[in-house]
């Protein structure tokens, strides 16, 4: 059964630099989500990509966060200058086309910021 | 704004008990709604959907209906196994955005005892 994968899925970072997480969604997807949940809180909306472009993003997808679809499989979000508070784990999910409106999640990326 | 309300956790029960979780929403329209389980360092996982009032969901024997007078979802199972222990996730298709991104509730963590 095709799922979505995440690399990596541990990253400690020291506050300040740069960080790439790595997604690569299920094949015939296209549209594309990153979420975010700080540990013992909900999981929360960050942005959604579709036809290579951002279609929404939430107030937390500040100018420090990035996305990227560089070529036809992966899906990355980009930290430039990590926060102690962007410690979190990272999940990306992926579904279908029009109305399919279930999303398939990756496992997570959790990042520690030190 | 459109929101998920579940019950607090932890939920502790023994092997054979009656599990109910309880979730409502706040929406504008008629989202579809979803329960995601997250086992211990895995991912999010579809339990099960409705996407119209009055639908039953059901998986794993898990069963969820779609109550719109009630606007409610709450997650039912009969006879739960230690192997149930994990994570649930309640979450509404936000349909008004566009992008179909998700809103989730707090989780909720149910232990089985044996």
């Amino acid at each position: 059964e095709p799922e979505v994968t995440q690399t990596p899925s541990h990253q400690v970072t020291q506050m300040g630099q740069e960080v790439i997480l790595r997604c690569v969604p299920i094949s015939n997807h296209l549209y594309f989500y990153w979420y975010r949940q700080i540990l013992g809180q909900k999981v929360e909306f960050l942005v959604s990509f579709y036809n290579n472009e951002i279609s929404e993003k939430s107030e937390i997808f500040d100018d420090q966060f990035s996305v990227e679809r560089p070529d036809g499989s992966n899906f990355t979000l980009k930290i430039r200058s990590t926060k102690l508070e962007d410690s979190a784990m990272y999940f990306c999910a992926s579904r279908g086309t029009g109305r399919q409106e279930t999303q398939y999640f990756g496992p997570g990326t959790r990042l520690l910021v030190l | 704004g459109n929101s998920v309300t579940q019950m607090e956790g932890p939920v502790t029960l023994s092997e054979e008990a009656f599990l109910t979780i309880n979730c409502t929403y706040t929406a504008t329209g008629y989202p579809s709604l979803f329960w995601y389980v997250q086992y211990p360092g895995e991912g999010l996982q579809l339990l099960l959907k409705a996407t119209k009032a009055d639908d039953k969901g059901s998986n794993k024997g898990f069963e969820a209906t779609y109550r719109k007078e009630t606007t409610s979802f709450h997650l039912e199972k009969g006879s739960v196994q230690v192997s149930d222990s994990a994570v649930y996730f309640c979450a509404l298709s936000d349909r008004t955005s566009g992008t179909y991104k998700y809103i989730f509730g707090t989780g909720t963590r149910l232990k089985v005892l044996a």
